[in-house]
C-alpha cells in the first residue's frame, strides 16, 4: 500500500512569515500534485509536478519534487491570509489508477 | 458543464435507511472517481470508473456501498442501510486522461443520525 505523510499536520503562522509543508513516501510514484481545500469546498489543483528534482513556482508558492520521486515540498513565502487552508499532496501512479491522497496540513495565516 | 456537479450538498439520514448520493462530471471527462473525507481525515478511496466500467473498486468499505455510471457521465453512490460510522463528506472528481489533475465537486455532506 503506497502512503503518504505529510508534515507538519498544523500550522499556524502570522502575516509575512515563510513555511514549508513536506510530503513523503517510501513509494516511487511517477508523478505528485499538490491540491489547496477550503471548508465547505473540494480540493483544487495547484500544481503538477512529473521530473524527479524538479522546481515549479506559482507566485509566492514554490514546489519541489525529490529526486528520487519519493517526496515534495511547498515553501510558502511571505504568507498571506489569504493561503489559509488544507493543503493535500497526491501521488500518481501510472494510467488512470487513482491518486493516492496524505492526510494534509491545516494552515492558519494571522494577520 | 462547466464543473463537477454534486447533490445533494447535505443529507442527515436515519440510521438504517439508504442514500444515493450524484455526481455530474465535466463533460468530456472518461474517468470519474469517488472519495470520502472523514473530519480530521485524509482522503480515502472509495471507487473509480473508467466510462462506465470499474477497474477498481477496492475502496469500498463494505457491500452496503455500491455505485455506477451510466453514458459514460453521471455517477451515483448508493449506500444501503446507513451506519453512523458513514457520516463523511463523499466527494467525486473527474479528469479526462491519467496525466491530468482532479477537479473536484464541493461534496456531499452525510449525516448519519
Amino acid at each position: 500500500t503506497q502512503l503518504l505523510e505529510q508534515s507538519p499536520q498544523f500550522l499556524s503562522i502570522q502575516e509575512g512569515e515563510n513555511l514549508t509543508v513536506y510530503c513523503n513516501s517510501s513509494s516511487v510514484f511517477s508523478s505528485l500534485q499538490w491540491y489547496r481545500q477550503e471548508p465547505g469546498e473540494g480540493p483544487v489543483l495547484l500544481v503538477t509536478v512529473v521530473t524527479g528534482g524538479e522546481v515549479k513556482k506559482l507566485k509566492r508558492l514554490t514546489f519541489q519534487f525529490g529526486d528520487a520521486r519519493k517526496d515534495s515540498s511547498l515553501h510558502i513565502t511571505a504568507a498571506q491570509p489569504g493561503d489559509t487552508g488544507l493543503y493535500l499532496c497526491a501521488g500518481a501512479g501510472s494510467g488512470n489508477t487513482p491518486l493516492v491522497f496524505g492526510k494534509g496540513t491545516r494552515l492558519s495565516v494571522i494577520a | 458543464g462547466a464543473g463537477v456537479s454534486q447533490s445533494p450538498s447535505n443529507k442527515v439520514t436515519e440510521k438504517g435507511k439508504d442514500v444515493e448520493l450524484r455526481c455530474d462530471p465535466i463533460s468530456g471527462h472518461t474517468a470519474l472517481y469517488w472519495y470520502r473525507q472523514s473530519l480530521g481525515q485524509g482522503l480515502e478511496f472509495l471507487i473509480y470508473f473508467q466510462g462506465n466500467s470499474a477497474p477498481d473498486k477496492s475502496g469500498l468499505p463494505s457491500d452496503r456501498f455500491s455505485a455506477e455510471r451510466t453514458g459514460g457521465s453521471v455517477s451515483t453512490l448508493t449506500i444501503q442501510r446507513t451506519q453512523q460510522e458513514d457520516s463523511a463528506v463523499y466527494l467525486c472528481a473527474s479528469r479526462w486522461t491519467g496525466l491530468g489533475g482532479y477537479t473536484f465537486g464541493s461534496g456531499t455532506r452525510l449525516t448519519v443520525v
